[in-house]
């Protein structure tokens, strides 16, 4: 069954510094997301985006957010300068359709 | 304001008892609701979509409009069910669903 793949599976980062997330979706899903959970809190959504360009974000998406599919198989999230408070486990999603996400396993991000 | 709420943090049951995951959800129009699982160590699944009306893996939910609630029911519960049950709707022309916090379910033998 195809996956979304995500990597690090883990990363350590001091605060301040950029940090990139890496997903590859599913390679025919048209709909890819990124969605975080702070330990103990709610799955929160990022953003949301497709044919090339960001179609939602959430508050949370602020400026040191961003998201790139630079070669048409991977999608990143990059944090310009990561604060304490970004510590959380990055889920990425992909979709066909605007339904029914597939998750990749999730990146935890610890900012030291 | 849209929301979603799952009551319960934490649901702890013996296994062959039933169970029934709460969620109620406060969102204007019809919103399509879905129920997610995150099984330890395993990423988030879908589990269930409310339009399909099926069941999965011995579970199933019903939308009732009138009470604003879609909980997640399994009549004989499972070792193998405990998990993170979220459920997250979908409304107001948004294609985004809605976290609730989610409900850790713990079926003892």
């Amino acid at each position: 069954e195809p996956e979304v793949t995500q990597t690090p599976s883990h990363q350590v980062t001091q605060m301040g510094q950029e940090v990139i997330l890496r997903c590859v979706p599913i390679s025919n899903h048209l709909y890819f997301y990124w969605y975080r959970q702070i330990l103990g809190q709610k799955v929160e959504f990022l953003v949301s985006f497709y044919n090339n360009e960001i179609s939602e974000k959430s508050e949370i998406f602020d400026d040191q957010f961003s998201v790139e599919r630079p070669d048409g198989s991977n999608f990143t999230l990059k944090i310009r300068s990561t604060k304490l408070e970004d510590s959380a486990m990055y889920f990425c999603a992909s979709s066909v359709t605007a339904y029914g996400y597939t998750f990749g396993s999730g990146t935890r991000l610890t900012v030291v | 304001a849209q929301r979603v709420t799952q009551p319960e943090k934490l649901l702890s049951v013996f296994k062959g008892a039933p169970v029934e995951l709460k969620c109620n959800y406060s969102y204007s129009g019809s919103p399509e609701l879905f129920w997610y699982v995150q099984y330890s160590r395993q990423r988030l699944q879908l589990l269930l979509r409310h339009i399909s009306r099926e069941s999965i893996k011995g579970f199933t939910a019903d939308l009732n409009k009138g009470e604003t609630s879609f909980h997640l029911k399994k009549p004989f519960a499972q070792e193998e069910d405990s998990a993170m049950y979220y459920c997250a709707p979908i409304s107001g022309g948004s294609y985004i669903p809605t976290f609730g916090r989610g409900t850790s379910l713990i079926v003892h033998p």
